[in-house]
């Protein structure tokens, strides 16, 4: 089985900072990843697929970037409705999530 | 629009069973990838059970030979049979549609299952 690993867990940050959260997978998947925010209480919501196409309808300030077994998330520049836990999940083998980053108020 | 609605859920004591429901409008259920995820309180996401379009079916280790994943084409209809229910299935079940077989991109609000005596 692929196993997704989260760096870091949780993150403090301000309005206006650039955030950037790692996920690397135990085996190459090529570019097979994409990244869900979610918020208390919701449903995880698709950002970004196949490691750095942006789904519509969501802001450009987020950005996916890697392959093999390295990608990142980046948030150029942090709004309120940022704050939330980001998972990564691979697609290239069954389907794993990642466990998490916390992205919290500073 | 897409919307998935999910249904069923609810308090059962270990070993029993319950059915979730998750009705599906904006398009059909039977042409696309259908899965359902799960999510323990205050933990992170797993894939529980998947459909393809042609009915292949994929499950978990964790739930394999206790879970079944089903549509009903007339009613547009998902469906997850959860018999043999042990403590650790406690969790928010979502129903999401899974593009291309391969990232989750429409998801309802979610059905608590609690397993406890």
């Amino acid at each position: 089985d692929i196993q997704m690993t989260q760096s870091p867990p949780t993150l403090s940050a301000s309005v206006g900072d650039r955030v950037t959260i790692t996920c690397r997978a135990s085996q190459s998947i090529s570019s097979w990843l994409a990244w869900y925010q979610q918020k208390p209480g919701k449903a995880p919501k698709l950002l970004i697929y196949k490691a750095s196409t942006l789904e519509s309808g969501v802001p450009s300030r987020f950005s996916g970037s890697g392959s093999g077994t390295e990608f990142t998330l980046t948030i150029s520049s942090l709004h309120p409705d940022d704050f939330a836990t980001y998972y990564c999940q691979q697609h290239d083998s069954y389907w794993t999530f990642g466990q998490g980053t916390k992205v919290e108020i500073k | 629009e897409v919307q998935l609605v999910e249904s069923g859920g609810g308090l059962v004591q270990p070993g029993g069973s319950l059915r979730l429901s998750c009705a599906a409008s904006g398009f059909i259920v039977s042409a696309n990838y259908m899965a359902w995820v799960r999510q323990a309180p205050g933990k992170g996401l797993g894939w529980v059970s998947i459909i393809y379009p042609g009915g292949s079916t994929y499950y978990a280790d964790s739930v394999k030979g206790r879970f079944t994943i089903s549509r009903d084409n007339s009613k547009n209809t998902l469906y997850l049979q959860m018999n043999s229910l042990r403590g650790e299935d406690t969790a928010v079940y979502y129903c999401a549609t899974l593009q291309s077989g391969s990232y989750f991109d429409n998801w309802g609000q979610g059905t608590l299952v609690t397993v406890s005596s």
